[in-house]
């Protein structure tokens, strides 16, 4: 059965902080790696990572993969109060997609 | 507007009493998905479509039914629902009929269904 897990589970930091949120699968036949950003509502696509050590970068979010590992961390740096969120890695293995149970992120002013 | 449409957002009812939450999508996408969104659980996939009048099984698809007789809609339906499918629901697209196969390809998300059986 494919596993992916995320930590830490919850995080509150201050405004300003980076913070590294991690993910590890596994999985049988891993295609890619999402990560998710939700808010209130819908889940919203941040990230797609294919291949190890490429990072990705947008704006103060990065995230590399490492897949002889098997994990994933999503940085964020010079947080602020918008980035608090759940954060959701996914890893599509074959046609299906897993989630992990995210990482619900407090940055406080 | 490119979306992801479910309907109702918000849903109360009894044990037993069937019902069905609406999914639609105006972005021509193969492949669609439900999910569940239950704390410490993460989303699980209930059924998922990759084509028209194509469905599969996700992890939990027990106590639910769905259908893909037109390439936008996607209805999830609940014969007999209980207490335990008490949770948030989510529709999903993607254009390619393997999600999340390129850069172009991520699933799209409706913005959900909370749905409270008593």
């Amino acid at each position: 059965e494919d596993k992916v897990v995320q930590s830490p589970l919850s995080l509150v930091v201050h405004e300003g902080d980076t913070v590294t949120l991690n993910c590890s699968y596994e999985v049988t036949n891993f295609r890619s790696l999402l990560w998710y950003k939700q808010e209130k509502k819908a889940p919203t696509f941040l990230f797609m990572l294919t291949s190890s050590g490429i990072e990705k970068k947008s704006g103060r979010l990065s995230s590399i993969l490492d897949k002889k590992e098997l994990f994933s961390i999503l940085n964020i740096t010079a947080t602020q109060t918008g980035d608090s969120a759940i954060y959701l890695c996914a890893v599509r293995s074959g046609n299906m997609l897993t989630f992990g149970g995210g990482t619900r992120l407090m940055v406080k002013p | 507007e490119a979306q992801v449409t479910q309907n109702p957002r918000y849903l109360i009812t009894v044990t037993g009493k069937k019902l069905t939450v609406t999914c639609s999508q105006n972005m021509n996408h193969e492949y669609m998905s439900w999910y569940r969104q239950d704390p410490g659980l993460g989303l699980r996939q209930i059924y998922y479509s990759m084509n028209v009048e194509v469905t599969d099984k996700g992890d939990v698809p027990e106590g639910y039914k769905v259908s893909r007789k037109e390439k936008r809609n996607f209805p999830l339906i609940l014969e007999s629902p209980s207490p335990n499918q008490t949770s948030l629901y989510f529709c999903a697209s993607s254009l390619s009929n393997y999600p999340s196969s390129s850069y172009n390809s991520p699933l799209h998300f409706g913005n959900g269904t909370r749905l409270t059986v008593t």
